[in-house]
């Protein structure tokens, strides 16, 4: 049982280039989560999705965009990206709306 | 602007002492609550969670306590390791348009010196 799993690991982007961080569950979760974790500011919420084939804005969505076609999977992509998005991105899963989070192990990108 | 936050940023403790950790939070439609340990380098792990019909949940080592007339959400560890050394996050369950999704404050760095 893999849980989470989160690929790639690391990536360096230059300004302006595109890229597409996977996430995939095993554990048939409704709930699919992306955030972002900056020093200092803890972790904020990008975009999640409440099922297949739906998503929702969070806190700071401008600059991604996701997509849920798969139950399993919640791809999140940087058309575009700029300094202001290297972080580290988490995925998380649950099953249902008020329950534990099952985070993956993280993705470090940096765009220069 | 709404928020969930904790008071300190870092707490230095004793091995075998009790931890406290707090949080604030400003939505008093928020139902539920939930305590997450990260470690450097990994993702964060759940700790503890507690609704909000509750206002005390233990666990082994921890309890959590949510005081919904100040909207305030403690953790506290017994008896802290080494091993409890981290980063830890209150989160809560937010309702927007879409649905609900934790939002997390910005953490508290546990040091736990022996």
């Amino acid at each position: 049982n893999a849980g989470v799993t989160q690929t790639p690991k690391f990536r360096v982007l230059k300004t302006g280039q595109s890229m597409t961080l996977l996430c995939a569950q095993d554990m048939n979760h409704e709930y699919m989560y992306w955030y972002r974790q900056d020093p200092g500011m803890g972790l904020r919420l990008i975009h999640y999705s409440v099922g297949e084939g739906t998503t929702a804005k969070g806190e700071v969505p401008d600059g991604y965009n996701v997509s849920r076609l798969k139950k399993q999977n919640f791809l999140l992509g940087l058309e575009s990206a700029a300094p202001s998005q290297t972080s580290v991105y988490f995925c998380a899963s649950s099953f249902g709306a008020a329950g534990e989070l099952f985070f993956g192990e993280g993705s470090r990108l940096t765009v220069l | 602007g709404e928020s969930v936050g904790l008071h300190l940023p870092t707490l230095s403790v004793q091995e075998g002492d009790n931890s406290i950790i707090n949080c604030a939070y400003s939505n008093s439609a928020s139902d539920y609550f939930i305590w997450y340990k990260q470690e450097s380098g990994k993702g964060p792990q759940f700790i503890i969670d507690i609704r909000s019909n509750m206002d005390k949940r233990q666990g082994q080592r921890v309890t959590v306590l949510l005081n919904k007339t100040v909207k305030h959400l403690s953790l506290q560890i017994a008896a802290t390791q080494p091993g409890d050394s981290a980063v830890y996050f209150c989160a809560e369950n937010r309702a927007n348009q879409a649905g609900t999704a934790l939002i997390f404050g910005k953490g508290t760095t546990l040091s736990v010196s022996s």
